[in-house]
């Protein structure tokens, strides 16, 4: 069926390192997708989004791709800091389905100090 | 401060008890959503509603029921017909168009003792 999915569910990196987080989804027809991040206990924060018109966007030491030709979303993280340990979802959202925001199952970012 | 307002933040329900989880927002924001996250596992959608007085079920409705009687509030009873209502629970709103992204409130933990 139709998902989003995610690669690797642990990815441990040391710290000062560039972090990337891979996604896939099944949905050619998807309009617009959304990485968040979860810390313990709280509710997801908003990262960057990117349209499907887009192949590249960069926010605040974040780089989100999106290679609509083998359906794959990555997030980049650069310099990673202590503080960029958590569970990040990718999450899609397809507009002709009433806004519903899919979600993949995440992958957790461990930061070696 | 602008936001969404989860509460109680941790409750405790008895089985065969009906508990309502309270989620207001003030962003003026025209959708509103519930999501239910189990220990280690991503976002599953339960309702969601895109104006006041109209709600829609998402994927695991069953043994829950939400109202959108004011714009800014969307409560969610979890009734004694929910099996296995442990869980971190998770509002979220979205504005209108042109507005995609959507966010999150700090969830709600319930647990049944």
């Amino acid at each position: 069926g139709e998902s989003v999915g995610l690669h690797l569910p642990t990815l441990s990196v040391q710290e000062g390192d560039n972090s990337i987080i891979n996604c896939a989804y099944s949905n050619s027809a998807s309009d617009y997708f959304i990485w968040y991040k979860q810390e313990s206990g709280k509710g997801p924060q908003f990262i960057i989004d990117i349209r499907s018109n887009m192949d590249k966007r960069q926010g605040q030491r974040v780089t989100v791709l999106l290679n609509k030709t083998v359906k794959h979303l990555s997030l980049q993280i650069a310099a990673t800091q202590p503080g960029d340990s958590a569970v990040y979802f990718c999450a899609e959202i397809r507009m002709d389905s009433s806004y519903k925001l899919i979600f993949g199952s995440g992958t957790r970012l461990l930061v070696r100090p | 401060d602008g936001g969404i307002t989860q509460s109680p933040k941790y409750l405790f329900r008895k089985e065969g008890q009906n508990v309502t989880l309270s989620c207001e927002q003030n962003l003026n924001h025209d959708a509103m959503y519930w999501y239910r996250q189990d220990p280690g596992q991503g976002l599953r959608l339960i309702y969601y509603s895109q104006i006041v007085n109209d709600f829609q079920k998402g994927d695991i409705a069953e043994g829950y029921s939400v109202s959108r009687e004011k714009k800014e509030s969307f409560p969610l009873t979890v009734t004694s017909a929910q099996k296995n209502p442990t869980a971190f629970y998770l509002c979220a709103s979205r504005p209108g168009p042109p507005g995609n992204t959507i966010y999150f409130g700090e969830g709600s933990w319930l647990t049944v003792v």
